[in-house]
């Protein structure tokens, strides 16, 4: 059963970027294309992007500006770059595996971000 | 984007009740629409994707169904372990949106 562990900062000042990783454990990378949502604090799931094992991402265009989505396959892992956050980035962050038309099947255990001066 | 609406926003009901829960999309999205729930502190877990087919290892009493715009999930028989949030998603076009969640709680 594949299974995604995730790490990254989690408290930031605005406009610092936010980076996070996300590694693929017993499973396989290739083949499937890998997804990072949002949750605000008490809301619902916003969808930021996905990325395939050869780079190629898609994002939403709400955040197309500051979201980079990057792969790295000789790890099994992918990041998400989120560039100028303000304190409307606050959010539990998870990483799925997902997208393409696939559902998120699999999902990280979620990373708290606070962003406050 | 492609907006999507459950209802109701929360719901209480007591154990062995019948649950429906409706989710409706602003244009015809086939039968591209997956089901989560979320229990509180944890990440989401797929239930049902495309409309009306069961994850594996996911309780027989979920069942989903509907198409083109209009979707409902249902739980057939309420167990406690069932309380939570569930929320739509719809994979038609990009960017994939969630309709705003369910929140089911106990009577």
């Amino acid at each position: 059963q594949v299974q995604l562990q995730q790490w990254g900062a989690g408290l930031l000042k605005p406009s610092e970027p936010l980076s996070l990783t996300c590694a693929v454990y017993n499973g396989s990378f290739n083949n499937y294309y890998w997804s990072w949502i949002r949750q605000p604090p008490g809301k619902g799931l916003e969808w930021i992007g996905e990325i395939n094992h050869r780079g190629s991402p898609n994002y939403n265009p709400s955040f197309k500006s500051r979201v980079t989505l990057l792969v790295d396959t000789s790890k099994k892992q992918v990041s998400l770059k989120l560039r100028f956050v303000t304190a409307a980035d606050t959010a539990v962050y998870y990483c799925a595996k997902g997208g393409a038309h696939d559902p998120f099947e699999v999902w990280g255990q979620g990373t708290v971000v606070t962003v406050s001066s | 984007d492609i907006q999507m609406t459950q209802s109701p926003s929360s719901l209480s009901a007591s154990v062995g009740d019948r649950v429906t829960i409706t989710c409706q999309a602003n244009q015809d999205i086939t039968n591209y629409l997956n089901w989560y729930q979320q229990k509180p502190g944890q990440a989401p877990k797929f239930l049902i994707y495309a409309a009306s087919n069961l994850e594996t290892g996911v309780p027989s009493r979920f069942s989903g169904s509907g198409s083109g715009a209009h979707f409902t999930l249902t739980i057939s028989s309420l167990q406690p372990e069932d309380i939570g949030t569930y929320y739509c998603q719809q994979y038609d076009n990009l960017p994939y949106t969630f309709g705003q969640g369910t929140k089911l709680e106990l009577k």
